[in-house]
């Protein structure tokens, strides 16, 4: 367990529809990624953010966005979905805001969740 | 461009032996992170290693360690006396970009299966 929450663990949705799915860091990590890993296009870094603040953007669409709160945890929110955002949408969390290199920065994910659009 | 390659898609070992996994990498910045992680078929991902691009040792943990060759530019993860539970995907991932993007991106290469033998 790496101490890292995902929830839901699993959901179904439909073409059209907007989700939100939730991330707690472990405990003192400031740091919170979201990844999307689906089978063409392997595991794909979304968005960081660190202490509320957004710190890092990757391969993330406009239909998404993020955002981290001041308890620090975490909401990625898709809307308009797709047949193509089906996929495991990881939760990983650091201590480090990535002004520091070092065994700090090492991300511990989450479970995952699943999510299936028809 | 940053890249991650991972050549070898499926990889079988006997239990007890050792095995590695390559993985090389593509990068401009000077200061860069390279990690590897195991997801086993239950889908999570589980850190097992990293190593700082001026880290001069090579970095272990426990039956892990990462033979690092930075002027090759790879950064292949050994596993001594495999065991059963071994058997998972392996991702070897990257934190670099700053340079080039002016923010850091985190890049995962695709995946080795392995298969741990009896």
């Amino acid at each position: 367990d790496s101490g890292v929450t995902q929830t839901p663990k699993h959901l179904i949705t439909a073409t059209g529809q907007r989700v939100t799915l939730r991330c707690s860091p472990r405990s003192g990590d400031l740091s919170v990624y979201w990844y999307q890993q689906s089978l063409d296009q392997g595991l794909q870094f979304l968005i960081q953010y660190y202490n509320g603040e957004e710190r890092a953007k990757g391969n993330i669409l406009e239909r998404f966005s993020a955002q981290q709160f001041p308890d620090l945890h975490s909401e990625l929110n898709l809307s308009s979905l797709e047949l193509g955002d089906s996929a495991l949408y990881f939760c990983a969390s650091s201590v480090a805001d990535n002004s520091r290199w070092g065994p700090t920065d090492t991300q511990y994910f989450g479970p995952g969740t699943r999510l299936t659009v028809l | 461009a940053q890249k991650i390659t991972q050549t070898q898609p499926g990889m079988f070992v006997q239990e007890k032996e050792a095995v590695t996994l390559d993985c090389t990498y593509d990068t401009s910045d000077q200061s860069y992170g390279l990690f590897w992680y195991k997801q086993p078929s239950s889908g999570e991902m589980i850190f097992l290693i990293y190593q700082g691009s001026y880290d001069e040792q090579n970095a272990t943990e426990g039956r892990y360690s990462l033979n690092f060759q930075k002027a090759r530019k790879s950064a292949n993860l050994v596993i001594s006396a495999s065991q059963l539970g071994d058997s998972a995907m392996y991702f070897c991932a990257m934190r670099g970009g700053l340079r080039t993007s002016g923010t850091y991106k985190y890049i995962f290469g695709t995946g080795t299966r392995l298969k741990v033998l009896a």
